[in-house]
């Protein structure tokens, strides 16, 4: 089955609010990462977040690794927050380094 | 600064061809990766590279080929196209040494007629 599930799947916000962002794991991981891809764009890395809590301006990333579980806030939302959200857990191994990917948030910010 | 090029951008294909997707990275990065985006599916890897002519199957290998001549490239080969498909096929590098987060191209968006 699916070892990352992201939740919601799609989110439409009012400029200004907040949204929280959510990343389950089925499996144990190494570390897990957010991107944001904008619409029709590459990923951009947001977070590389083995534990704990980061932030970065609006953005702040929170993981729990014994409950796997990672989860996303936006605050004061924008509208160039809009696009795809996509969270990911990274295996490393003898093979090399593997990211799994979550199905994403789609996030639309109106004015 | 380095970039990720994919060629070509865009690629139309008729059913059953054979297509060939391709990758230049010049940050000297070890590995790389080329993964498939479908609407509502996120992310599925379908071939990864550590090293100049290593190859290694992801979860999505079949219906692909793929090869890494050097170092700075990675191809993907579609091996005969479906009717009606259309997704985004993305690549990626990373270092090899530790974990950071691959670096992604801009994507090569397929249709097939």
């Amino acid at each position: 089955g699916q070892q990352v599930q992201q939740s919601p799947a799609s989110l439409v916000l009012q400029e200004g609010e907040n949204a929280e962002l959510q990343c389950n794991f089925s499996t144990s991981l190494n570390s897990m990462q957010w991107f944001y891809q904008r619409p029709g764009g590459s990923l951009v890395s947001l977070f590389y977040n083995p534990s704990g809590t980061k932030q970065s301006g609006r953005l702040t990333s929170t993981t729990v690794i014994k409950e796997r579980r990672s989860s996303l806030h936006i605050s004061s939302s924008q509208t160039t927050d809009s696009g795809t959200y996509l969270c990911a857990m990274a295996h490393y191994g003898g093979s090399g380094n593997k990211l799994i990917f979550g199905t994403g948030t789609l996030l639309s910010v109106k004015p | 600064g380095g970039i990720i090029t994919q060629t070509p951008k865009f690629l139309i294909g008729q059913e059953g061809q054979k297509l060939t997707l391709k990758c230049q990275q010049n940050f000297n990065h070890d590995t790389m990766y080329w993964y498939r985006q479908d609407s509502g599916k996120g992310l599925r890897l379908i071939y990864y590279s550590i090293t100049e002519n290593d190859l290694q199957k992801g979860d999505l290998s079949e219906g692909y080929d793929a090869s890494r001549e050097k170092k700075s490239s990675f191809s993907l080969t579609v091996t005969s196209a479906q009717k009606n498909e259309m997704a985004v096929f993305l690549c990626a590098s990373s270092p090899g040494q530790g974990f950071q987060a691959p670096l992604f191209g801009e994507g090569t968006r397929l249709s097939v007629l």
